[in-house]
């Protein structure tokens, strides 16, 4: 199963948006509504930031929002902080073993 | 609250064996499924493998199919990663996750451990 496809790197500015790409395939990202987004700080676990395509769970803020559109989905972050510079990666259920696969992840760094 | 805690990394020489261990506590152990995640120095995530609620549903990603071996232990909040012939390659922090759904699999990853360092080197 491969990885699905992120940018390597994004960059903004404190209080702008930017957005973060995962394409895939018919077999993942567009065949279900199964896309998830994870946040990780160096050093840390990964933190559920967004799943099935656009819902939050509780207690993530409303600045991180998803959708999808064919095989690519999409993460937007809005009124960037300082905070949200870490690694995102991106995940999608898969008919094949082991059910899910993840992006090859993106640096987002608030200049 | 929910709390998963890794237990059993260190070091291991190639072709050598490791068991790692992940206990759930704050939840209903036996109404999620769990899973496994590493990840490599400096690389990004890795699916390794998923086990259903009872543990007869398992899945593996082709890097470690026949090599590692998931199972879970209702009982005692247990879901295990049995890792044989190691390699170089799997040198990694080893997460295990609670998946996020009790109705229906979802294919999201709602709570994550601290991970535990596995090192495959002579």
């Amino acid at each position: 199963q491969s990885a699905l496809t992120q940018p390597a790197s994004v960059s903004g500015s404190p209080g702008q948006s930017i957005t973060i790409s995962c394409t895939g395939t018919s077999g993942d990202v567009g065949g279900y509504n199964y896309v998830s987004w994870y946040q990780q700080h160096p050093g840390k676990a990964p933190k559920l930031m967004i799943y099935a395509v656009s819902n939050r769970p509780s207690g993530v803020s409303d600045r991180f929002s998803g959708s999808k559109s064919g095989n690519t989905a999409s993460l937007t972050i809005s009124g960037l902080q300082a905070e949200d510079e870490a690694d995102y990666y991106c995940s999608s259920y898969t008919s094949s073993s082991p059910l899910s696969v993840f992006g090859t992840g993106t640096k987002l760094t608030v200049l | 609250q929910v709390h998963l805690v890794e237990s059993g990394g260190g070091l291991v020489k190639p072709g050598g064996s490791l068991k790692l261990s992940c206990a759930g506590s704050g939840f209903t152990f036996s109404d999620h499924y769990m899973s496994w995640i590493r990840q490599a120095p400096g690389k990004g995530l890795e699916w390794l493998s998923y086990i259903g609620y009872s543990g007869s549903a398992k899945f593996y990603a082709d890097s470690v199919r026949g090599r590692f071996t998931i199972s879970r232990d209702n009982s005692k909040n247990l879901v295990y990663l049995e890792m044989t012939s190691l390699r170089d390659e799997d040198t990694a922090v080893y997460y295990c996750a609670r998946e996020g759904s009790t109705s229906t699999f979802s294919s999201f990853l709602d709570n994550w451990g601290q991970g535990t360092l596995v090192t495959v080197s002579s």
